[in-house]
C-alpha cells in the first residue's frame, strides 16, 4: 500500500542536540500527524496539523504542515534520552473515513 | 495512556488457523480503525468501523473481517492464517465525523503465525 517517505531510516544524535525529520508524499493530505512509538507499545500522538503552512509546538517539539500539502517536518530541540524511539509521520485525506497513511518511521537514538 | 485496550497481548497460531483480536475504544469514541504493522514498517490501514458499520477498507483480502458492537468495542477476525500475517495489530479509536478527528492507538496485539 501507499506509504509516506521518511528518511533516513535511523538517526543518531548527541544529548542536547536538535534534530529535524522530514516526511514527503506524492499526493496531497489535508491533515498531517506525527506519532512516536516505543518498543512494545502503540503509536502515541505528538502533534496534529490541520492547515497548510501551520506551525505547531508541543514542548520541545515543533512541526509544520508544508504549504504544498505534500510534506511536513518535525523538529525536536535539546534532545534528551527519553526522546529515543521510532517517529512516524501520518497523513489523512478528508473523506468518507479517516484512515491514516503512515511512513516507515525513523528510529532516533540519543547518545548521553 | 489513551484508554484504548487490546487483548490478547501476544498470540501464537499456526498456518490455516483462525484468530480473533479484541479492542475496547476510549470512552466516548464511536469509531475504531484497525492497522497491521509488520516488523520495520509503518502501520497499514485494514478497515474502520463507525457506529457498527464498516466505513472504509484498505488493501486486505476478505479473510480479514471485523465487527463493532453497540458499546463501540471491536473485533478483528483473520481466517486461514498465513505466515505473512505475523505482525503487530493495532486498533485506534476516535470520535468520527470531524475534520479534526484524532486517532488514539492501543498497545497492540503481537500475532505470530508458525
Amino acid at each position: 500500500g501507499q506509504q509516506l517517505n521518511q528518511s533516513p531510516q535511523s538517526m543518531f544524535i548527541q544529548e542536547g542536540e536538535d534534530v529535524s525529520m522530514n516526511c514527503t508524499s506524492s499526493s496531497i493530505f489535508n491533515t498531517w500527524l506525527w506519532y512516536k512509538q516505543d518498543p512494545g507499545e502503540g503509536p502515541v500522538l505528538l502533534i496534529a496539523l490541520y492547515k497548510a503552512g501551520e506551525l505547531t509546538s508541543n514542548g520541545r517539539l515543533t512541526a509544520q504542515f508544508g504549504i504544498t500539502r505534500k510534506d511536513s517536518f518535525l523538529n525536536i530541540s535539546a534532545s534528551i534520552p527519553s526522546d529515543v524511539g521510532i517517529y512516524f509521520c501520518a497523513g489523512r485525506v478528508t473523506g468518507a473515513n479517516s484512515k491514516l497513511t503512515f511512513g516507515k518511521g525513523i528510529t532516533l537514538s540519543v547518545r548521553p | 495512556e489513551t484508554g484504548v485496550t487490546q487483548s490478547p497481548t501476544h498470540l501464537i497460531k499456526t498456518r490455516g488457523q483462525q484468530v480473533t483480536l479484541r479492542c475496547s475504544s476510549q470512552s466516548g469514541h464511536n469509531t475504531v480503525s484497525w492497522y497491521q504493522q509488520a516488523l520495520g514498517q509503518g502501520p497499514q490501514f485494514i478497515f474502520q468501523y463507525y457506529r457498527e458499520e464498516e466505513n472504509g477498507r484498505g488493501n486486505f483480502p476478505p479473510r480479514f473481517s471485523g465487527l463493532q458492537f453497540p458499546n463501540y468495542s471491536s473485533e478483528l477476525n483473520v481466517n486461514a492464517l498465513e505466515l505473512d500475517d505475523s505482525a503487530l495489530y493495532l486498533c485506534a479509536s476516535s470520535l468520527g465525523g470531524r475534520r479534526t478527528d484524532t486517532q488514539y492507538f492501543g498497545p497492540g496485539t503481537r500475532l505470530t503465525v508458525l
